[in-house]
């Protein structure tokens, strides 16, 4: 079974700085996703980065990018000049790839924002 | 992107009682939808994986008896708590995956919060 683990129950920023969340995975498959989700305290989730297990180049979406390292098992995001609505709880999640589609999440990290 | 809804956003019952709550995908054809629980300040941990036309599988722990999901179409998963207890109050969220779509595309709901009285 594939575990997530979330070492950071919580995080804090200061605005337009830059942190970094930390997520270590265990597995034995070889092909397989990984994904950064943001709660806010609306409490939908939303998909901010996703990483194919196959692809060396690290994924990117604007401020947002990861370190991925697959022999580690570490897949860390990291978030430039953080903005207030940053703050939110992230959950690293995992899929092993195949038909059922299921998704493994951690614990999560709550990431403040200091203005 | 796809707009999964849910139905109600905040539901209290009594102990004792049977909730239902709805899951629809509003803009695509959903024929995978997850059901997941998530207690305060917690992850959320998948409680059942339903296809269209078919019955639910149940996560390892599950009382299926309990939690009957019902995905009768390629829109619309119920999750009906039967009996509710104290206990079973929490935040339901589901997630649907598009027919034809890449496999880690899946779209979430905004939840549901039950408390059971």
């Amino acid at each position: 079974a594939q575990t997530v683990t979330q070492s950071q129950p919580e995080m804090s920023v200061q605005e337009a700085e830059t942190v970094t969340l930390s997520c270590t995975y265990d597995t034995s498959e070889s092909d397989y996703y990984l994904f950064w989700y943001k709660q806010p305290p609306s409490r939908q989730m939303i998909l901010v980065i996703r990483q194919e297990a196959y692809k060396q180049q690290n994924a990117t979406e604007n401020r947002f990018s990861v370190n991925f390292q697959k022999a580690a098992k570490s897949f860390s995001l990291k978030i430039s000049d953080s903005q207030l609505g940053d703050a939110a709880m992230y959950f690293c999640a995992f899929y092993r790839g195949g038909s059922n589609y299921k998704l493994t999440f951690g614990k999560g990290t709550l990431l403040t924002v200091n203005p | 992107g796809a707009v999964v809804s849910q139905h109600p956003s905040w539901v209290i019952c009594k102990s004792g009682t049977s909730v239902k709550i709805e899951c629809r995908s509003l803009d695509f054809q959903a024929t995978t939808m997850f059901w997941y629980r998530q207690f305060p300040k917690q992850s959320l941990m998948l409680m059942a994986t339903s296809n269209e036309g078919s019955k639910a599988t149940y996560e390892q722990g599950v009382e299926k008896d309990k939690f009957l999901i019902n995905h009768a179409s390629l829109t619309l998963s119920t999750l009906t708590v039967t009996s509710a207890h104290p206990e079973d109050s929490s935040f339901y969220i589901c997630s649907a995956k598009a027919a034809g779509t890449s496999p880690t595309e899946q779209f979430f709901g905004p939840g549901t919060r039950l408390t059971v009285l």
